[in-house]
């Protein structure tokens, strides 16, 4: 059983609206929490870190939020633009050297 | 800005051959690590190196090999393709202190088709 779980596994919205991304994690404990974008065909890229201290963290119109009595977290991506249109990776870091991924939600954002 | 350089975005090669993947990253970084993401799989480590000639084995090693002979690049190679090797293989990188422990940094991705 995959230990960070993703939902939805796709998503389209209308350009303009908001939406939200859910991740759930058993992984415990870790370092920190990060969503990755990863446009297609290119690696991914970081979006926000969170430690296991942190509620909330905003980048743009990116804002991610961790509950860690849940195992919890959440992209709430705000007034969408064409360009967000990607593969948004949950990732649950444990130390430097070892990490694990979520299988990713897919949005699509149309004109 | 961290930058991580796959030698191929595109390869093709044919079942057998030997292929190279080869990865630099210019940050000085301690651990490095090569991934593969198929559809529906998400990313799966194949081997990570945390120092120049050392490397440990990830989930799916088979079929794969690595070295490190220098601590800014990272090689795949796989010494007989297979057809089950189509893939596209991330590489990335992440200090091993600092604000940024643990975030990876990733190449572009290089996608590898074996016929």
């Amino acid at each position: 059983k995959n230990q960070v779980e993703q939902s939805p596994q796709s998503l389209i919205i209308l350009e303009g609206k908001n939406c939200t991304l859910q991740c759930n994690y058993t992984v415990s404990p870790f370092s920190n929490l990060r969503w990755y974008k990863q446009d297609t065909g290119r690696g991914p890229v970081s979006l926000t870190i969170m430690t296991f201290s942190e509620n909330t963290k905003s980048n743009g119109r990116y804002t991610a939020t961790l509950d860690a009595d849940t195992k919890q977290s959440s992209l709430h991506i705000t007034a969408s633009q064409l360009s967000d249109s990607a593969s948004y990776i949950c990732v649950v870091i444990i130390n430097a050297g070892k990490s694990t991924f979520g299988d990713g939600t897919t949005l699509t954002v149309k004109p | 800005d961290v930058k991580v350089t796959q030698s191929s975005r595109y390869l093709v090669k044919r079942t057998g051959e030997k292929v190279f993947l080869e990865c630099v990253q210019d940050m000085d970084h301690e651990n490095m690590f090569w991934y593969r993401q198929d559809p529906g799989l998400g990313l799966r480590l194949i081997y990570f190196s945390y120092d120049v000639k050392m490397k440990e084995k990830g989930d799916i090693p088979e079929g794969y090999s690595v070295s490190r002979e220098k601590k800014e690049r990272f090689s795949l190679i796989l010494e007989s393709a297979s057809t089950n090797q189509t893939s596209m293989y991330l590489c990335a990188s992440t200090p091993l202190t600092g604000y940024n422990t643990g975030e990876l940094f990733f190449g572009e991705g290089s996608r590898l088709t074996v016929l």
